[in-house]
């Protein structure tokens, strides 16, 4: 079956302005998990989806980060007043929570995000 | 929180030889643990992962890993590498209390010389 689709692909954008990141999961799949990949560094953990609610939102960096999920199914992540720092891959994982107490995250191709 | 450390950020071994990547994390209470690769332009795939029951896991492409709770590691190995392995090592654990929260290490670029 399909896996984790991400859009766009790529995306430039210059400093200040809001940006919208997709990622549309595995079919049936009710986690989901969004992620951030910098240059040289592991994967940052960013907020997670059970559903369409977020239990924990402690890894946003700061509160010009949001995200949102509906119908339990497709998510966005927005980032506003884009800054330098924001530069990264934004990766988008999901798994089919509580199946045999497997936790294996499927990823996406990511979204790759470059503020000028 | 969880903390994951990956020691070598790059490793490099000859064809044929052993590969032993190293994970370490901090909880003292033994998590859920992963190992994913990522080879170049690929997105992240599962190599093999540790929930409950025995403590050495096989995964794809020969590889294993060993859960230490004494030693709170697990460590990927291989005993002979291939060139095919050439690619980005991360390890990932779940957090204590919250099997839903992850923290991944910083990776390391495994080169495998001919």
């Amino acid at each position: 079956g399909a896996g984790v689709s991400q859009s766009p692909s790529n995306k430039v954008t210059e400093k200040g302005k809001d940006v919208e990141l997709r990622c549309d999961p595995i079919s049936g799949h009710t986690a989901l998990y969004w992620y951030r990949q910098s240059l040289g560094q592991g994967l940052e953990f960013l907020i997670y989806f059970q559903g369409n609610s977020a239990p924990d939102k402690s890894g946003l960096p700061s509160d010009r980060f949001s995200a949102e999920r509906t119908g339990g199914s497709v998510s966005t992540l927005t980032i506003q007043r884009t800054q330098q720092e924001d530069s990264a891959v934004y990766l988008c994982a999901s798994s089919l929570e509580g199946a045999s107490g497997v936790y294996e995250q499927y990823f996406g191709p990511g979204t790759r995000l470059t503020v000028t | 929180a969880q903390s994951v450390t990956q020691l070598g950020s790059h490793v490099s071994v000859s064809e044929g030889a052993l590969v032993l990547l190293r994970c370490n994390y901090s909880s003292s209470v033994p998590p859920y643990l992963f190992w994913y690769v990522q080879y170049p332009n690929q997105g992240l795939q599962l190599l093999l992962k540790y929930t409950t029951g025995a403590t050495l896991v096989k995964g794809i492409n020969g590889f294993e890993a060993e859960f230490k709770k004494s030693e709170t590691s697990f460590h990927l190995t291989k005993p002979s590498a291939h060139m095919s392995d050439a690619a980005e090592y991360f390890c990932a654990v779940s957090e204590e209390y919250n099997f839903n929260k992850f923290y991944f290490g910083s990776g390391t670029k495994l080169n495998v010389k001919p």
